[in-house]
């Protein structure tokens, strides 16, 4: 079957840094997508990663291994803004997006 | 904003009523999305509409009906319903279609549905 694994909760204090790992195992892949959601609101877009390597933008960065069906997500400097639920998905090979359940991220003073 | 709304925001209903959801998007995207979000589980992909003509379609129970008369609108129709329907329910869109389904979704705010 297919499937995502990231961890359910994570706690770091502010102006920390956290990695957000997720692993996933699909039939093909074409891409792994990271999206943010805070308490109420929509998930929104944080980035595609589809080779190999670590992709920067800003204080977010995202990271994939293939080979090992591994992605990372790094917050640097982090502020309080950034509590929120972190969703990792992958996209298997008929373009059909699979949903880790999140990543509940805790930012304490 | 991201250019997708959704409306009811809230709804409660009985299990023998019937209503609806409805999205919009302004976005000139050409596929949209529903999607069930419970609580500490995964999304769950209901239907995709790529171009208005349906796509998938994620083994959904016949009480959820989805409709799209165009590109921007996108509804679901909810009839006698269970209490484990209670979710948010998602609206997306994105440009995919064909082979572009690696564009990102836009979200609505989704609509907090409970069942009594």
């Amino acid at each position: 079957g297919q499937n995502i694994d990231q961890p359910t909760e994570m706690t770091a204090t502010e102006g920390a840094i956290v990695q957000i790992n997720c692993t996933y195992q699909t039939s093909g892949f074409n891409g792994l997508f990271w999206y943010q959601q805070h308490a109420g609101e929509a998930p929104t877009f944080l980035s595609y990663n589809v080779l190999d390597g670590l992709e920067e933008k800003g204080r977010f960065s995202s990271f994939l291994s293939r080979s090992k069906g591994y992605s990372y997500l790094l917050l640097k400097e982090l502020q309080m803004k950034d509590s929120a639920s972190y969703l990792c998905a992958a996209l298997d090979s008929n373009y059909q997006l699979i949903w880790g359940a999140g990543t509940k991220l805790i930012i304490k003073p | 904003e991201t250019g997708v709304t959704q409306t009811p925001r809230h709804l409660v209903m009985g299990m023998t009523n019937k209503k609806s959801l409805k999205c919009e998007q302004h976005l000139g995207h050409n596929a949209m999305y529903w999607y069930k979000q419970s609580a500490k589980k995964p999304l769950e992909l209901m239907f995709v509409y790529s171009l208005e003509e349906r796509v998938e379609n994620n083994s959904v129970p016949s009480r959820f009906s989805p409709e799209c008369p165009n590109s921007s609108h996108l509804f679901l129709h909810l009839h006698t319903l269970q209490p484990e329907d209670s979710a948010l329910y998602l609206c997306a869109s994105s440009q995919g279609n064909g082979d572009r389904w690696s564009d990102e979704q836009y979200f609505g705010p989704g609509t907090r549905l409970t069942v009594t």
